[in-house]
């Protein structure tokens, strides 16, 4: 079946500039991920979506960062007056069942370059 | 606080030759343990995944790991390496948080060259 898919795949934005990022999760999927990768920190976890509950944004590193998750399925990922430092590959994962033994798959991530 | 450490950076090995990509974590319970790759360009693809039972186990592509608690190890074995897996690893421990879910915690990587 289809995978966890991103848009776009390249952004390229200046700095000030508002950028959103899609994420589509496998579908039957309840639970949604987005997580950060830059040269200087790795991978770093920004936030969760579980059905309809609140998110849990404890990974957002500013409030410029912001997601929403629209019916419990698409979710975006808004960055509001771009800086440079934010430039990285955000990617989505999504997975099933909560806690326990859970498996998160990765989607082809949104690289965002800020000039 | 829960972290992942694969000491190795950068690794070149020729094709056909053994692999073994190492990775220790630090978690107070019982760890769940992934492994990942990622291509140039690509997002993060499983490549197996360790949760109880059997210490060793199988993934895609030919490649297994061997959880160890006495060693706080989960390390990525191939015992032939092809072309196509020159790539970026990364290990992961699934941290639990009190919400029921889990934050996947990352190692900073480790870079794979194949030599032809």
């Amino acid at each position: 079946g289809a995978g966890v898919s991103q848009s776009p795949s390249n952004k390229v934005t200046e700095k000030g500039k508002d950028v959103e990022l899609r994420c589509d999760p496998i579908s039957g999927h309840t639970a949604l991920y987005w997580y950060r990768q830059s040269l200087g920190q790795g991978l770093e976890f920004l936030i969760y979506f579980q059905g309809n509950s609140a998110p849990d944004k404890s990974g957002l590193p500013s409030d410029r960062f912001s997601a929403e998750r629209t019916g419990g399925s698409v979710s975006t990922l808004t960055i509001q007056r771009t800086q440079q430092e934010d430039s990285a590959v955000y990617l989505c994962a999504s997975s099933f069942q909560l806690g326990g033994q859970e498996t998160q798959y990765f989607g082809p991530g949104t690289r965002l370059l800020v000039l | 606080a829960q972290s992942v450490t694969q000491p190795d950076i950068h690794i070149t090995v020729s094709e056909g030759a053994s692999l073994e990509l190492r990775c220790n974590y630090s978690y107070g319970a019982t760890p769940y343990l992934f492994w990942y790759v990622q291509s140039p360009g690509q997002g993060l693809q499983l490549l197996l995944k360790y949760f109880s039972g059997d210490t060793l186990v199988q993934g895609i592509k030919g490649f297994e790991a061997e959880f160890k608690r006495s060693q706080s190890s989960f390390n990525l074995r191939k015992p032939s390496v092809h072309w196509s897996d020159a790539a970026e690893y990364f290990c992961a421990v699934a941290s639990m948080f009190s919400g029921g879910y889990n934050k996947l915690i990352f190692g900073a990587g480790t870079r794979l060259a194949v030599h032809p």
